[in-house]
């Protein structure tokens, strides 16, 4: 499965827009892009995951860059609540999940 | 939504004896499940790979006769840590994905605190 790489940590302001953003320039045609949140001491939450077409829903949205090598999610309002570790995933074939470092995002008030 | 049920959510158990914990996936059938650990400030660690009626597939390094998975129906697997020792004290956390779909989500359970004295 590809590997993918993200910002260790991110600020941002309550009430404006979280914009994560994460690189996986080797994924392949039919690997899926996942991104899952960690608030400390839980399981990962699922948030969204995309093939190639943009994706939104309740929690969030997700834009892919046309070549795939890109991506970026979206929490419009970021709220308090939102402080968490965002990992961004690509499956492949095997249907496993494999964490990287994700991203820690500070939402301040 | 699919929800995914672990127990306990903390256990403290001497060195030397072993300890079960319990996944289970509660409004949907998963031939899958997964079990991850995650140490302190780390990111989470495949383990195993849980299949139903069939024996379980461990990542490299993992050792198979110290972590015992049990897939034995469509909603429950088990994780035995047998002969724990502190090195082993971790936060365990399973998941299934509620679909035969590669591409359908999994979902996490709350995880087990576990902590070898």
């Amino acid at each position: 499965d590809a590997k993918t790489t993200q910002p260790p940590s991110m600020d941002c302001a309550e009430g404006r827009a979280a914009n994560l953003p994460c690189n996986h320039s080797t994924i392949s045609g039919n690997e899926y892009v996942y991104w899952y949140r960690q608030i400390h001491s839980q399981g990962p939450q699922y948030i969204i995951h995309g093939l190639k077409n943009n994706e939104t829903n309740e929690m969030a949205s997700l834009i892919i860059t046309e070549d795939r090598k890109s991506s970026t999610l979206i929490l419009p309002h970021a709220t308090l609540r939102d402080t968490a570790v965002y990992y961004c995933i690509v499956v492949g074939n095997t249907g496993k999940l494999i964490f990287g470092q994700g991203t820690t995002l500070q939402v301040k008030p | 939504g699919a929800v995914v049920s672990q127990h306990p959510s903390w256990v403290i158990c001497k060195s030397g004896t072993s300890v079960k914990i319990e996944c289970r996936s509660l409004d949907f059938q998963a031939t899958t499940m997964f079990w991850y650990r995650q140490f302190p400030k780390q990111s989470l660690m495949l383990m195993a790979t849980s299949n139903e009626g069939s024996k379980a597939t461990y990542e490299q390094g993992v050792e198979k006769d110290k972590f015992l998975i049990n897939h034995a129906s469509l909603t429950l697997s088990t994780l035995t840590v047998t002969s724990a020792h502190p090195e082993d004290s971790s936060f365990y956390i399973c998941s299934a994905r509620d679909s035969g779909a590669i591409n359908s989500p999994l979902h996490f359970g709350n995880g087990t605190r576990l902590t070898v004295t």
